[in-house]
């Protein structure tokens, strides 16, 4: 009965290869992110999505281009993978805009 | 872009209370000051949050200043789970980010 779940929770992938992580929340909410925390620790936000609609879009890449298939559901998808996308990346949650952020576990990716 | 400052470290001894500090001399009227976790290898864990008035629930205690300049959070009775890193963080605006700095690492010894 988690509420943000992310998988997978661990991922070992080849510089080059297209891979996905799966975000899905049970709360109900209507807006979804996804962060991403370096080998530095520090978290910074990447997208953010309002009832399927995109709303924050901080700089990067456009080899990430998350996908929300509906309002419980917020995928990311990365292109060509690079060591630098090496990371702990959380998806997270909130009842709308202005209301607490619930984040996930986390999922560990690694580019080798 | 964070809009706090922490202390990058603390102590605590085990059972007693830790007091977290945290100065946002540039808040503005509308913003919030949320308190935020990370234990190691976990994801981000909500606190607390208030706006002016002291706020308390099951997990800690929230003091802002009368003129919002600082805050400080309390847990009444720290115990070695509560070894984490705590983020204070001033959430509003248009776009209502939320947005980490370095936070403090709070090490709660036995």
């Amino acid at each position: 009965d988690t509420a943000v779940s992310q998988t997978p929770k661990y991922l070992v992938t080849q510089m080059g290869n297209d891979k996905s992580i799966k975000c899905e929340q049970n709360l109900g909410h209507d807006t979804m992110y996804w962060y991403k925390q370096d080998s530095k620790k520090f978290l910074k936000i990447m997208f953010s999505y309002n009832n399927k609609e995109l709303i924050i879009n901080e700089t990067v890449p456009n080899r990430f281009s998350p996908k929300s298939p509906d309002k419980a559901h917020l995928n990311l998808h990365i292109n060509s993978l690079e060591l630098g996308d090496s990371a702990v990346y959380f998806c997270a949650s909130s009842q709308d805009r202005a209301n607490t952020i619930y984040f996930g576990e986390g999922s560990w990716l690694t580019v080798v | 872009d964070a809009k706090t400052t922490q202390p990058t470290s603390m102590d605590c001894a085990e059972g007693r209370a830790a007091n977290l500090p945290c100065n946002h001399s540039t808040i503005s009227g509308n913003e919030y000051v949320y308190w935020y976790r990370q234990i190691h290898s976990q994801g981000p864990q909500y606190i607390i949050h208030g706006l002016k008035n002291n706020e308390t629930n099951e997990m800690a205690s929230l003091i802002i200043t009368e003129d919002r300049k600082s805050s400080t959070l309390i847990l009444p009775h720290a115990t070695l789970r509560d070894t984490a890193v705590y983020y204070c963080i001033v959430r509003g605006g248009a776009t209502n980010k939320l947005i980490f700095g370095t936070g403090t690492l709070l090490a709660v010894q036995p």
